[in-house]
């Protein structure tokens, strides 16, 4: 079993709705949640960055973490079709700073 | 605009090729990072540089040479590649190691082909 699990998709939604992107992960050490985004060909770029449990928002988008059970959440509001892109969940812990990554989901915004 | 620059974009080299590539950062962070791509995959963690000093090294095979000549540069020097070395390398830098600065942020890599 992978530390941390992510749907590859491809995800294919309408432009204007809401999408939400996950990731479940097994160790309970990791406490330093990030979200990237991936244009194809360039490198990834930081959305989001949460600490512990909670939820953390950024114009349309939100992240949130359940500690509890092991399962982070992205949420793009408004999708728009230059949000299609891959989504990277990754994760590290106070013990081990090495970032641990999902396999990365493709997003798809259709106009 | 990204504020770490790698160079160059693309890279074709043969075999017994030497090359290098290069990463610089402006942000006066003080770690920096290799990373490798393959299509479809997360990246894979190469070589870390904290404070100008190596601290990782993941097993890469010794083909891959990473330089660090001061915080705000860093090379990859590459000799004697095989083919299933072709992937998007990436440099990435952060504040400081680990948490809670050490959020990292990327170059827009470059794109080696070994042939």
């Amino acid at each position: 079993q992978k530390e941390v699990e992510q749907d590859p998709g491809p995800l294919s939604v309408p432009e204007g709705a809401i999408v939400s992107l996950n990731c479940t992960y097994s160790n309970s050490a990791f406490q330093y949640f990030m979200w990237y985004r991936q244009y194809s060909r360039k490198g990834p770029e930081l959305l989001m960055y949460t600490y512990s449990s909670g939820n953390k928002e950024d114009g349309r988008f939100t992240a949130q973490v359940d500690k509890s059970s092991k399962y982070i959440s992205l949420f793009i509001r408004d999708s728009q079709p230059s949000d299609s892109a891959t989504y990277l969940c990754a994760m590290s812990s106070d013990s081990n700073y090495q970032l641990i990554w999902g396999a990365g989901t493709k997003l798809i915004i259709k106009p | 605009d990204t504020e770490v620059t790698q160079t160059p974009k693309h890279l074709v080299m043969g075999m017994t090729n030497k090359k290098s590539l290069k990463c610089e950062q402006h942000m006066g962070h003080r770690a920096m990072y290799w990373y490798k791509q393959k299509a479809k995959k997360p990246p894979e963690l190469m070589f870390v540089y904290s404070y100008e000093k190596l601290s990782i090294n993941e097993s890469v095979p010794s083909r891959f040479s990473p330089e660090c000549p001061n915080s705000s540069l860093l090379n990859l020097h590459l000799h004697a590649l095989q083919p299933e070395d072709s992937a998007l390398y990436l440099c990435a830098s952060s504040q400081s190691r680990g948490p809670p600065t050490g959020e990292l942020f990327f170059g827009e890599g470059s794109r080696l082909t070994v042939l």
